[in-house]
C-alpha cells in the first residue's frame, strides 16, 4: 500500500509464496503506470508498465493489474524469491497537462523470509 | 551499453557550502529528470528537461537549487548554501522521450550528507 511519513509499509512473505503489492493513484487522467523495484544503495529499476487501455499485463513472474474505476494498481509477484526483497514503487504519468511527469507513490518494502 | 551514470556516488559537505551533482544520461535519451529521495521515503520530483524546451522546475524546493543541461546531454544539479535538510539521495533518470509509454531509467544516485 501507500505510505506517508517516514515508515514504509512492509510486506513479509515466505519464500515461494505469491506477493501482492497495492498502490492507489491520484489522478484519473493518468494513463500510463509503472512499477519500479529499488534495492539498497541502487536507483529504482523498471519492472513492468501498463497503459490505461489495459487492465492486466504479465511479465516474467510479475503481473500488474489496473482498476481505473477505483484508481488502484497492484503488482503480483509469483513464487517470491530472496532476490525480490526490495522496496517497490508505483508511478503514474500525470498526463499532458502535467508535462507527462512521473509521480511516485511512497513505496512498499518487501521482505522475503527463507 | 552504459546506463545512467551519476557522480559522485557520495558527497559529504559542510553546511553553507555549495555542491554540484553530475548526471550522464543514456546516450540518445532526450528527457532527463532529477528526483530527491530522503531516507525511507519516496521519490520527490525536482526538475525535468526535454530537448530544447524550457525545463520544468516546478519541483525545486527553493532558489538554492538549480540545474542545467548542456548540449542536451550531461546535467548538473547545483545546491547553494547547503542545509542539513538537503541531506538525501539525489537520483537522475533519463527517458527516450517525454511521450507517455516510455519508462525512466535511473542512475544509482548521489548520497549527499550535509554536516
Amino acid at each position: 500500500g501507500e505510505s506517508v511519513g517516514l515508515h514504509l509499509p512492509t510486506l513479509s512473505v515466505q519464500e515461494g509464496d505469491n506477493s501482492i503489492i497495492n498502490c492507489a493513484y491520484s489522478n484519473s487522467a493518468s494513463d500510463y503506470f509503472i512499477w519500479y523495484k529499488q534495492e539498497s544503495g541502487k536507483g529504482p529499476q523498471f519492472i513492468i508498465d501498463i497503459r490505461s487501455n489495459m487492465d492486466k499485463r504479465q511479465g516474467q513472474r510479475v503481473t500488474v493489474l489496473l482498476n481505473k474505476t477505483v484508481k488502484h494498481l497492484s503488482l503480483q509477484i509469483a513464487a517470491t524469491q530472496p532476490g525480490d526483497s526490495a522496496v517497490y514503487f508505483c508511478a503514474e504519468n500525470m498526463g499532458v497537462a502535467a508535462g507527462n511527469k512521473l509521480t511516485f507513490g511512497g513505496g512498499t518494502r518487501v521482505l522475503v523470509k527463507p | 551499453g552504459a546506463g545512467v551514470s551519476q557522480s559522485p556516488s557520495n558527497k559529504v559537505t559542510e553546511k553553507g557550502k555549495d555542491v554540484e551533482l553530475r548526471c550522464d544520461p543514456i546516450s540518445g535519451h532526450t528527457a532527463l529528470y532529477w528526483y530527491r529521495q530522503s531516507l525511507g521515503q519516496g521519490l520527490e520530483f525536482l526538475i525535468y528537461f526535454q530537448g530544447n524546451s524550457a525545463p520544468d522546475k516546478s519541483g525545486l524546493p527553493s532558489d538554492r537549487f538549480s540545474a542545467e543541461r548542456t548540449g542536451g546531454s550531461v546535467s548538473t544539479l547545483t545546491i547553494q548554501r547547503t542545509q542539513q535538510e538537503d541531506s538525501a539521495v539525489y537520483l537522475c533518470a533519463s527517458s527516450l522521450t517525454d511521450q507517455r509509454g516510455f519508462p525512466l531509467h535511473f542512475g544509482n544516485g548521489t548520497r549527499l550528507t550535509v554536516t
